[in-house]
């Protein structure tokens, strides 16, 4: 089975810290992703890499960068944290760019 | 522009009944895929059911099936013989071949009765 893990299922942050979110997926992905999920915006796409060190901006880049120094890792990094990005995160990878995403359990951060 | 536009935003299923959860999208590429995700109350987004812009005959996974139709631009979902464990959020979500962004829909919550 794929896994994909997310290092926290909660995260309680105060405004102007560096965040950190990791995400690692088991499969050999080539793919990774990073939503943000809010209600009734459905998932945002903020950033996402199809290979190591590679990395592409999504639809909400601003206040986040991402890392990918490892094919089974990618981190999302919050430079500092404001409150409007208290919000449930969504990490996925997928084996191909027209393949069904495998997604993480979330990160429910909440900045304070 | 890339969209997905799902209009239910709550629906309610008797136990055992079959639930249609409605999905429109809107692109220009001529080829694309479709896919359905549910989201349990715990978070953790589960596939469920894909469709290629240019397969001949609707998907079907057990109790899952996607009513494509191309010309209208839908891609609906048909859940059959709903059970308590059915009640989740579900979204739409389409991936053009240009690009390598999914674009997700609002999401539909669904609450099986008993």
């Amino acid at each position: 089975d794929v896994k994909v893990t997310q290092s926290s299922r909660y995260l309680v942050k105060r405004t102007g810290e560096k965040v950190f979110l990791e995400c690692v997926q088991d499969m050999d992905h080539e793919n990774m992703f990073w939503y943000r999920q809010d209600p009734g915006l459905g998932l945002r796409l903020i950033y996402f890499s199809y290979d190591v060190k590679m990395k592409e901006k999504g639809d909400i880049p601003e206040g986040y960068s991402v890392s990918r120094e490892k094919k089974e890792r990618f981190s999302l990094i919050l430079e500092s944290a404001s409150t409007n990005q208290t919000s449930m995160y969504l990490c996925a990878s997928s084996w191909g760019p027209y393949n069904e995403q495998f997604f993480g359990p979330g990160t429910r951060l909440t900045v304070l | 522009a890339q969209k997905i536009t799902q209009t239910q935003p709550g629906m309610f299923v008797q136990e055992k009944e079959a639930v249609t959860l409605d999905c429109t999208y809107d692109t220009s590429d001529p080829s694309y895929g479709l896919f359905w995700y549910k989201q349990p109350s715990s978070g953790e987004m589960i596939f469920l059911i894909y469709q290629g812009s240019y397969d001949q005959q609707n998907a079907t996974e057990g109790r899952y099936s996607l009513n494509f139709q191309k010309a209208r631009k839908s891609a609906n979902l048909v859940i059959s013989a709903s059970q308590l464990g059915d009640s989740a959020m579900y979204f739409c979500a389409m991936r053009p071949n240009t690009g390598n962004q999914f674009y997700f829909g609002t999401g539909t919550s669904l609450t099986v009765i008993p």
